[in-house]
């Protein structure tokens, strides 16, 4: 079965801390991953993509995330975090074969940034 | 660009009743995926629409369906209401649904009574 799995449903954090957030995926075959997030008060909001090629990728306000295929993660990090970047985090996942728009998220991770 | 559109903003309906979401993809956008979220299964996709067409149907009773006109605008109804449809309803649009990246509404926030 399709699934994604997020490893902490909580996180707390100073303001500039690193932050590595933990995302694994279970899919059949070639799949898309996205981190977005979703601010108090507001939509969710794309972070970032990989679709394929370098497996580094580099989103908005300084977020990068990793794709690791023989570890099936796609693991969110920021070298410094901030209050604002307080919010509440999903990980993602589309098949790439299929034309369903459909995607698998995660059960989010909420951070909270301490001032 | 606008962005996604989601109308009402919220909804306060009773058990037994039945409801129409409505959901303005951006401009150019031919896909409109549509979620529930709750707090205890969290994203869970509901279904997508591309040309018109259902292509793709999440793990829902029934009494979901939804609909896309010509425009790409799209509708979800819920008929015969439960206390378990309370829930965030997000619409999202792409260019194709072809998994391209997915942009959400503010979602639509349904209260069953």
């Amino acid at each position: 079965a399709q699934s994604v799995s997020q490893h902490n449903h909580h996180v707390i954090l100073s303001e500039a801390a690193s932050l590595e957030l933990g995302c694994n995926y279970s899919y059949g075959g070639t799949v898309n991953l996205f981190w977005y997030v979703q601010y108090p008060g507001q939509h969710l909001q794309l972070l970032l993509k990989y679709f394929s090629g370098d497996p580094l990728v580099k989103g908005i306000k300084g977020f990068e995330a990793e794709f690791i295929k023989s570890k099936f993660s796609f693991n969110l990090r920021k070298p410094s975090v901030q209050w604002s970047d307080t919010a509440e985090y999903f990980c993602a996942a589309g098949a790439t074969s299929s034309n369903t728009g459909k995607l698998i998220f995660g059960q989010g991770t909420t951070l909270q940034v301490k001032p | 660009k606008a962005g996604v559109t989601q109308t009402p903003r919220y909804l306060i309906k009773t058990r037994g009743q039945q409801v129409t979401l409505s959901c303005s993809p951006i401009s150019g956008h031919r896909s409109v995926s549509w979620y529930q979220q709750t707090p205890g299964q969290g994203l869970q996709f509901l279904f997508e629409y591309f040309s018109e067409t259902q292509r793709n149907k999440g793990n829902f009773p029934g009494r979901f369906s939804g609909r896309q006109f010509s425009n790409s605008r799209s509708e979800m109804n819920v008929s015969t209401l439960e206390l378990g449809d309370s829930a965030l309803y997000l619409c999202a649009s792409s260019l194709n649904g072809q998994t391209y990246e997915q942009y959400f509404g503010p979602g639509t926030r349904l209260t069953v009574t």
